[in-house]
């Protein structure tokens, strides 16, 4: 059965970077034929999808924070993981990896990571 | 980017009542609307994908129609558990968009 199973830092300091790791099993992030995106979700600002990462390791950053972001995959340990640079307190947000079933629709998502900024 | 506005945004029902939400989309998107449910502290669940079809494991009480800028999800008899809120996401092009969801609670 899928599973994503994230960690990482629920709590990070102003202009600092935060991190987190999205660990899959029952599928391969480089060879099962999906993509995978991060996704978080505020009060104030709702569900807002942050990047694609594809099979390829090529990536996909929405541009509001592209100057910021980055998106990786580790084939070896089966996982992707997302860095989010200079934070603030606009970055506080629920955090959740998820796969894309097909052209954009995600069915199996990950449990999700409440991230904090403040110092 | 494409934006995607929800109506409502809450709406009160009874079980067993035909519930209908309703999705409109900034410019054509083809059939790239996908629907999901969220209930509070858990993560969205997919519900329909590509406008119309039903995600394996969903009950057959839901369905999605539409096309090109206006999409609808209907719940054809409410039950307690779809007390919930739900969003539809454009998938047409990134950056994708979600819209602001639609709280369904009980009369």
């Amino acid at each position: 059965q899928l599973q994503l199973q994230q960690s990482g830092s629920g709590l990070v300091k102003p202009s600092q970077t935060l991190s987190l790791t999205c660990a899959v099993s029952g599928d391969s992030i480089s060879s099962g034929g999906h993509s995978w995106s991060w996704i978080r979700q505020s009060p104030g600002k709702g569900l807002e999808w942050i990047a694609y990462v594809y099979p390829s390791g090529s990536t996909d950053y929405t541009p509001s924070l592209r100057s910021r972001v980055t998106v990786s995959l580790d084939r070896a340990k089966n996982h992707f993981s997302l860095e989010l640079d200079s934070v603030t307190a606009a970055d506080t947000a629920v955090y959740y990896c998820a796969r894309d079933l097909t052209s954009g629709a995600f069915d199996v998502w990950g449990q999700g990571t409440v991230v904090t900024v403040s110092s | 980017d494409i934006q995607v506005t929800q109506s409502p945004s809450s709406l009160s029902a009874s079980v067993g009542d035909r519930v209908t939400i309703t999705c409109r989309a900034s410019q054509d998107i083809r059939n790239y609307l996908n629907w999901y449910q969220q209930r509070p502290g858990r993560a969205p669940k997919l519900l329909i994908f590509a406008a119309f079809n039903l995600q394996s494991g969903v009950p057959s009480r839901f369905s999605g129609s539409g096309s090109e800028t206006e999409f609808t999800l209907a719940i054809s008899s409410l039950q307690p558990e779809d007390f919930a809120t739900y969003y539809c996401q454009q998938s047409y092009s990134t950056p994708l968009t979600f819209g602001g969801g639609t709280i369904v609670d009980i009369k």
